[in-house]
């Protein structure tokens, strides 16, 4: 079992509909990071959780430390949005272990 | 800050030939990491660097993968002799102390033929 699960693996939306991507993980951490990647792109990060609710634009992430759980939301989802989006998780030193990634497409 | 620098973009190579990976992390950042990145695994943590001194290289591959950083502001991954297998975006990142914030570099996109 990974330590980091994402889900779903795929996900395909309208425009405008609202989206939650889930990670669940089964180490002890320091932070949770949400990380995006257009394809052929880089990797920008998103989002840093250590407890708690962060919001950024459309974008909000929450994490529930006792449960080990996180999620990404995109409200008013838009095509510009599709990208793989990664779950991670620091350790120790703050070395990541990541998730498998969410692939979104949002159709227009 | 122009954020974390990596060079070169692409690299094709033929199999047996050495390969460099150049990266220049965030100034005032103290840990460095490179990253694998590949469809069938995903992203891999192949090492990383805390003051310049490398803390932990378990996911570097085999032998014929090295990694240095003479310096705060620079690091070298360095496959010798590379294989096919080795095809892969390559990505530098780094962080601070007590952030936990991360940067990535651009990544190098290594072809191996």
């Amino acid at each position: 079992k990974n330590e980091v699960e994402q889900s779903p693996q795929n996900l395909t939306a309208q425009e405008g509909e609202f989206i939650t991507i889930n990670c669940s993980y089964s180490v002890g951490i320091s932070a949770l990071h949400w990380l995006q990647q257009h394809p052929g792109g880089g990797i920008v990060s998103l989002f840093m959780l250590s407890s708690g609710k962060k919001k950024h634009g459309r974008l909000i992430a929450t994490i529930n430390i006792q449960e080990k759980h996180s999620s990404l939301h995109i409200t008013a989802s838009h095509p510009r949005d599709s990208a793989v989006y990664i779950c991670a998780v620091g350790q120790g030193a703050q070395k990541l272990v990541f998730g498998q990634g969410t692939r979104l497409t949002i159709n227009p | 800050d122009a954020g974390v620098i990596q060079s070169p973009r692409h690299e094709v190579t033929e199999m047996g030939q050495e390969v460099t990976l150049r990266c220049k992390p965030i100034s005032g950042h103290d840990y460095l990491f490179w990253y694998r990145q590949t469809m069938m695994r995903g992203l891999e943590l192949l090492i990383y660097f805390n003051n310049n001194v490398p803390i932990d290289d378990s996911g570097m591959p085999e032998d014929r993968f090295s990694a240095k950083m003479p310096n705060a502001s620079f690091s070298t991954l360095k496959i010798q002799p590379s294989e096919p297998r080795d095809s892969a975006v390559y990505f530098c990142a780094s962080s601070s102390a007590g952030n936990y914030g991360y940067t990535f570099g651009s990544g190098t996109r290594l072809t191996v033929v």
